[in-house]
């Protein structure tokens, strides 16, 4: 089963608007990473937030962390359409070190 | 430009070959880790190798095997191929542990008839 899976599987917004992505998880971490992959690409890191972090910024983005109710959010704010991506979060479990979960994803859509 | 490169770009190939898959890390970096992606499965962790050795497996069926040589570089050996192993490959790596920042490569698309 997945360790991290994200909410919703697909999302179209207008360009300008705030984009949210959710994250959920099933055991306790060490740290949550956001990526984003635009179509056939590899995936680039975006922000990584460790287990006794709350909230943490890089740009436009904004990434909580509730590790009681096990769940991240990643916002995007003022979307561009060069925002167009999947945006997947990854999870580790605590006290191991040897596994890395990527859920499978939110596809962002921004129209113009 | 994630500094990890992949060879081949696109491999296209008949059920019961076998192929070999080629990952450069990031200069530096001691850990290659090796997924999976195809459209119904997401992205999935198969094996990593650090500075040489084995390190973690993920969800590597046995008809794949993978090493990392002594310069760092890393291939995926994957044999008696199926049509269900058609699918984007990444090659990832990182400075050292599992949770550090991970840097992808272009990915190999493998298609198999």
């Amino acid at each position: 089963s997945q360790q991290g899976e994200e909410d919703p599987q697909a999302l179209s917004i207008q360009e300008g608007e705030n984009a949210t992505m959710n994250c959920s998880y099933k055991t306790s971490i060490n740290n949550l990473q956001w990526y984003r992959q635009n179509s056939g690409r590899g995936l680039v890191h975006l922000i990584l937030i460790r287990s006794n972090e709350r909230e943490k910024h890089s740009g436009r983005l904004r990434v909580t962390l509730d590790t009681s109710k096990k769940s991240s959010s990643l916002l995007i704010t003022a979307s561009r359409a060069a925002d167009t991506a999947s945006y997947f979060c990854a999870t580790d479990e605590k006290n191991r070190d040897d596994k890395i979960i990527f859920g499978k994803g939110t596809r962002l859509h921004i129209l113009p | 430009d994630s500094g990890v490169t992949q060879t081949p770009k696109h491999l296209i190939t008949a059920t019961g070959q076998r192929v070999t898959l080629r990952c450069s890390p990031r200069s530096g970096d001691l850990s290659v880790y090796w997924y999976q992606q195809s459209l119904d499965q997401g992205l999935q962790f198969l094996i990593q190798y650090y500075n040489g050795e084995e390190r973690a497996k993920g969800n590597i069926l046995e008809r794949f095997s993978a090493q990392q040589f002594p310069d760092l570089h890393s291939e995926l050996n994957l044999s008696s191929l199926e049509l269900g192993d058609s699918a984007l490959y990444f090659c990832a790596s990182a400075q050292l542990a599992l949770t550090d920042t991970q840097y992808f490569g272009p990915g190999t698309r493998l298609t198999v008839l």
